[in-house]
């Protein structure tokens, strides 16, 4: 099976912070996600990679920004951490059977 | 862009009941829709997928019809079980563009024993 591993499941950061939230996939898939998950919104795609050192912005993706260096590892950073952006992160990877998930990061900013 | 609505966006059925959730999408390109399971603490696995060339698809007690002339998809769960309780997701996609999924916005099934 394939796995999608976040590195935290909680991080508490404090305003303007600059915050790293890493994910590692062992499936060499060229395709990887984070999306953002808050109650009654659903996910929202943030930012999407389809190959090592390439980004594409999804819906939502002011105040934050992406790394992909190796294959498998997508890191997303929030370079100024606000309140607004206290939220459940999920990351993802893809091929043609379909997508899956990490268990995903529940970070709180203060 | 791709825009999915989901209702309900709660649904309790008694156990052995059967229970279905339904998803509009907007984009006429689509032709992947996901559906998905998110346990408390846990990220959303995926329990049935279908493809546009498709109209039905089934997997035990799950299955997914697909209208494309309407845009709408839904989710039947039959006989469900405690265990069916979680929430769940739909989505659409173009599988061409990397298959970037658009969620609707969830439907929290409780399933009373």
């Amino acid at each position: 099976d394939v796995k999608v591993t976040q590195s935290s499941r909680y991080l508490v950061k404090r305003t303007g912070e600059k915050v790293f939230l890493e994910c590692v996939q062992d499936m060499d898939h060229e395709n990887m996600f984070w999306y953002r998950q808050d109650p009654g919104l659903g996910l929202r795609l943030i930012y999407f990679s389809y190959d090592v050192k390439m980004k594409e912005k999804g819906d939502i993706p002011e105040g934050y920004s992406v790394s992909r260096e190796k294959k498998e590892r997508f890191s997303l950073i929030l370079e100024s951490a606000s309140t607004n952006q206290t939220s459940m992160y999920l990351c993802a990877s893809s091929w043609t059977g379909g997508t899956t998930f990490g268990s995903g990061t529940r970070l709180t900013v203060v | 862009g791709e825009n999915v609505e989901q209702h309900p966006s709660t649904l309790s059925v008694q156990e052995g009941d059967s229970a279905v959730i339904k998803c509009t999408y907007s984009d006429s390109a689509s032709n992947y829709f996901p559906w998905y399971k998110q346990e408390l603490g846990k990220g959303p696995q995926l329990i049935i997928d279908i493809r546009s060339n498709v109209g039905e698809k089934k997997d035990q007690r799950i299955a997914v019809t697909l209208n494309k002339t309407a845009k709408h998809f839904s989710l039947h769960i039959t006989e469900t079980q405690p265990e069916d309780s979680a929430v769940y997701f739909c989505a659409a996609s173009l599988m061409e563009y990397g298959n970037k999924l658009v969620f609707g916005a969830g439907t929290i099934l409780r399933v009373k024993s």
